[in-house]
Formats: structure tokens, sequence, C-alpha cells
């Protein structure tokens, strides 16, 4: 199994421009989040999902969209990046009956 | 949701030495405290976790202690070797299974 898969690992973005960053499992976990973790500040939640179709807002939303179509996938984007969204994101995903979470490997993302 | 507390920012311990690093919260209603190890470049993973009817819970070189009363919990890792340098997360569980961190600390293990 691969587990969670993010796409890209790095980008860098011009102020202004617009991604969509990936995220897939292979688990049939049926919770997923988005975080992102900025040097000192540990990771902060984003948007979370509790299944297909239930998306909801977590600490940090601003400036980010989320949408959950099926199990497997939960696409972060950003509509017009600005340079306080550079940071380190990481998607996650665990059973609802589970609270180990298991993470991808990150998405580097520089805006300039 | 309400902050972890986490401490020291950054260790750095002999080879074989003891690493201690302690977490407060708030929310009384919290009752499950996961750790989190992050290699450099890869994501966190899950490494013990402790819920709040029990004052500790050992694996191997990884203990985990909580102390209810005074809402905090501790990592103990004994006979540090360099491949426990890392950074160490602490945290807290809200509903939804939602993981509110600790800012981290850098262990570092000099041989």
């Amino acid at each position: 199994n691969a587990g969670v898969t993010q796409t890209p690992k790095f980008r860098i973005l011009k102020i202004g421009q617009s991604m969509t960053l990936q995220c897939t499992q292979d688990m049939n976990h049926n919770y997923m989040y988005w975080y992102r973790q900025d040097p000192g500040m540990g990771l902060k939640l984003i948007y979370y999902s509790v299944g297909a179709g239930i998306t909801d807002k977590g600490e940090v939303p601003n400036g980010y969209n989320v949408s959950r179509s099926t199990t497997e996938d939960f696409p972060l984007r950003l509509e017009l990046a600005a340079p306080s969204q550079t940071s380190v994101y990481f998607c996650a995903s665990t059973f609802s009956g589970n609270t180990e979470a298991f993470f991808g490997q990150g998405t580097r993302l520089t805006v300039v | 949701g309400e902050n972890v507390e986490q401490h020291p920012s950054t260790l750095s311990v002999q080879e074989g030495d003891s690493a201690v690093i302690k977490c407060t919260y708030s929310d009384s209603a919290s009752n499950y405290f996961p750790w989190y190890k992050q290699e450099l470049g890869k994501g966190p993973q899950l490494i013990i976790d402790i819920r709040s009817n029990v004052g500790e819970k050992k694996d191997q070189r990884i203990a985990v202690t909580l102390n209810k009363t005074a809402k905090h919990f501790s990592l103990h890792i004994t006979e540090t070797q360099p491949e426990d340098s890392a950074v160490y997360f602490c945290a807290r569980i809200e509903c939804g299974n939602k993981l509110v961190f600790g800012a981290g600390t850098i262990l570092r293990v000099k041989s």
C-alpha cells in the first residue's frame, strides 16, 4: 500500500497565481485533513473532511478551499497565492474509530 | 482549539543519555495524547500515545507519562541513539480526530 500520497513535492508560485495540492490515500480512511507547518509553529489544521461530500474549516482556513468528491482524494486549492501561504503542507488520513493519523510526505510551497 | 505548550524547543543530548520533552494543555476534556516523530523531509509518524485513564505507558526505550491533575504529559527517551534525532510533536485530539499540535522539539543526539 502507498498510504497517503501528496503531489507535487515542491512548488514555487508567483503572488496571485492559483494551484491545487493533490492528496490521495489507499487505506479507505473516511477522515482526511490538511495541515500547514511553519517553522517553530507546529502543524495547524486548515480543513478536514469526515467523509465524501463533507468538509469543514480548521484553525487557519482563509485563502484555501477543499473538496471531497471521493473517499480517496482530498485536494487543497489556493486561489490567489500570497507570501503568507509559503509553508510545508501535509495531508493526513485516519479511520473514525482509530486515533492514529497517517501523514503524506508533504508539499513545500514557496510564494514569491 | 486550545493550544498545547511544548518545551524545550531544542534539545541536544549525548548518545546514550536520556531526553525528556514536556507538554501542557488547558482543556480538561482532553483524553488522548499522542506523540509524533518527524524525520527530515518526511511527514510526522505516531510513536506512542496515552489515554487519560493511564498514568504511564512504555514501548522499549520510549515512555510517556501523564499527570491529568496538573494537565501535563511528557515523552521520555532512554539510551538515545543518533537515529532518535528528529522533531518531536506532542498533541491532543479534538472531535473528528483533529490533532492540536505543540510547536515541536528539535532533538539532536550527538555521537
